[in-house]
This record gives structure tokens, sequence and C-alpha cells, in this order.
């Protein structure tokens, strides 16, 4: 069985520009989430889906973030325009449905560094 | 609001010496817990879960963890550590059913 998929496993772009990371999660798991890490600093939520729908997005740090789950499968986070903050470590994962976090499965992450 | 709280950023050892990584939280809720480990340039991979039972976990590689619900701690042992085991290590509370509240991190570095 796959893993979670994450890509790109690095990205350098410059303040102002769009980044979109994807994640592909195990194939079968509704709950789909993001988290992110910035520098230093504790792991933190940014939301979840289950399917294609926001559960919750309450971790979302501003509108410049959008999240997406067309079709229940894989998800997109898109960042534009990013600002240097965004820089950090994008993690995914996903679980079945009906375990919810007591059985993650984490993404090898994304690493983005706005300069 | 739950917590979780890493006191040690940084843990030197020395090979085959026992090791303990300290965790605790609060909740005023049941909890369950988590220890994660980040090796360098990898994601992140359970180690072992407490959700109920018996207090001590045995995880991967040989780690455990003992739940201490009067200590509200989740302490990570290991009593003979190696050269591979340099990684971080996070702690981590299920906050509702989904949603993870982690800890800042303790980075482990063994030394030959």
């Amino acid at each position: 069985e796959a893993g979670v998929t994450q890509f790109p496993s690095h990205s350098v772009i410059e303040k102002g520009q769009t980044v979109t990371l994807r994640c592909d999660p195990i194939s079968g798991h509704d709950n789909l989430y993001w988290y992110r890490r910035v520098m230093g600093k504790e792991i933190k939520f940014l939301l979840h889906f289950v399917k294609e729908s926001k559960q919750d997005e309450s971790g979302m740090p501003n509108n410049r973030f959008l999240a997406e789950r067309t079709g229940g499968t894989y998800s997109t986070l898109k960042v534009q325009p990013a600002e240097l903050e965004d820089s950090g470590v994008y993690f995914c994962a996903s679980s079945q449905a009906g375990t919810g976090g007591r059985d993650y499965t984490f993404g090898s992450g994304t690493r983005l560094t706005v300069v | 609001a739950q917590s979780v709280t890493q006191l040690d950023s940084q843990v030197p050892v020395f090979e085959e010496a026992p090791v303990e990584l300290r965790c605790n939280y609060s909740s005023s809720v049941s909890v369950y817990l988590f220890w994660y480990v980040q090796y360098p340039n990898q994601g992140l991979q359970l180690l072992l879960k407490y959700l109920s039972g018996s207090t001590l976990v045995k995880g991967i590689n040989g780690f455990e963890a003992e739940f201490n619900k009067s200590q509200t701690s989740f302490h990570l042992r290991k009593p003979s550590v190696h050269i591979s085991d340099t990684a971080e290590y996070f702690c981590a509370v299920l906050s509702g059913t989904y949603k993870y509240i982690f800890g800042t991190g303790t980075r482990l570095k063994v030394l030959a």
C-alpha cells in the first residue's frame, strides 16, 4: 500500500509568487489533514477534509491560503501571494473514515522557503 | 484548551546510554497521546501511541512511554540508544476526534 505522498519535497520561491503544494492520501482514506511547522515552533493544524468537504479550517492562517480537494482524492494547498513568514514544512496526513486522529499516516512533508 | 510541553529542546546522549524525553500535557478530558519521530530529511513516523489500557506503551525501535495521569506526563524512554536514533521527537495529544496538538519537539543527538 502506497503511503501519503507529497510534492514537491522542496520549493524555493520569491516573496509575492504563488506556490501550490500537493498531497495524495492513502487510497480510500476519507480524512485528509494539513499541518505546518514554522521553523523552531510546534507543528500546527491547518485544516481537515472529509472527502471533498472542508470539515475544519480553523487553523488556516489567512486568506492567502487556499486548500482544495476536488473529487475527494488528492488535495492542493495554494499560497498566493507567498510571504516570508510562510516558510516552513507543510505536512499532509490521512486516515480512514471512523478512525479520526487515532490512526493518522503522515507524508514526508514539503519544505517551503520564501526568499 | 489542551496543550503539550516538551521540556527539552535538545538532548545529547552517548551511544548505548539510556535516554528519557519528557512530555507533559494539559487536558481536562480523556487523552490520547502520541510520540512521533522525524529522521533527517524524512516525514513524521509514529513511534507509539496511548489510547487506553496499559499505561506502559511499547513502540518501534525499542522505545517505550509511560502514561502517568496524576503527573499529566507521557515521557519517552529507551534503555540504550544508537547513532541511528538521532532525530527530532514530537509528543502530541489528540484534541477532539481528529486534531493533534503537538509539542515543540526535542532534538535527540546521539554521540559516538
